[in-house]
């Protein structure tokens, strides 16, 4: 079946940019997406890529997706201690059903001063 | 929109006891989601519905766990007898999947206590 990885735990300095990584399975993926849950919260969208773009700039965000490799990233620019957060990669493809979203295990990003 | 909306926030309870959580979804989406979510097994899709219709309830843990959705505008997670390892944040969500990107959005969350 479907599945998503992404590693559990990133620690950076504020001030730095914030990689995380995210690989999936499925290659008939359509949209591939960031959330971000903060303390207490339940999960809130923090971007998305369709499967035909490989770049997607918001503001510090960066999106870049290698369909090839199956792979997934979001860089935070300048991270900034309000981004602590987990931050789940998810995606949906065609052949789930529709609208059934798969998410990652999350990871947690932590802000060094 | 309210957005999601999740009754109770908090709730702590004795095993064996009936637990009813409930979500109102935000108006006009036509799928609705139960997760549950723990620190050892993360996010887990426990059943969904579209159009109040239950699709895929593969999720369920067991038979103790029960879905409904009466209606558009509500739906509810039963847990019977509960059990302290039913101890976990239970989040609704809802989509509107038609012409959009299938962002779902989620409610507060439930934290649930089973002592």
């Amino acid at each position: 079946g479907e599945d998503v990885e992404q590693s559990l735990f990133l620690s950076v300095r504020e001030g730095d940019s914030s990689v995380i990584n995210c690989t999936y399975t499925d290659s008939s993926s359509t949209y591939l997406y960031w959330y971000k849950q903060e303390p207490g919260a339940g999960l809130q969208l923090l971007t998305y890529i369709f499967s035909n773009m490989d770049m997607k700039q918001d503001q510090r965000l960066t999106v870049l997706l290698n369909k090839k490799d199956k792979h997934l990233s979001l860089r935070i620019a300048d991270t900034q201690t309000g981004d602590s957060a987990i931050y789940f990669c998810a995606e949906t493809s065609l052949s789930s059903s529709a609208s059934k979203i798969i998410f990652g295990s999350g990871t947690r990003l932590s802000i060094r001063p | 929109d309210a957005g999601v909306i999740q009754s109770p926030r908090h709730e702590v309870t004795e095993m064996g006891q009936e637990v009813t959580l409930r979500c109102k979804p935000i108006s006009g989406h036509d799928y609705l989601f139960w997760y549950r979510q723990t620190m050892m097994r993360g996010l887990e899709l426990l059943i969904y519905f579209n159009n109040n219709v239950p699709i895929d309830d593969s999720g369920m843990p067991e038979d103790r766990f029960s879905a409904k959705m009466p209606n558009a505008s509500f739906s509810t997670l039963k847990i019977q007898p509960s059990e302290p390892r039913d101890s976990a944040v239970y989040f609704c969500a809802s989509s509107l999947w038609q012409g959009g990107s299938g962002e779902q959005f989620f409610g507060p969350g439930t934290r649930l206590t089973v002592l």
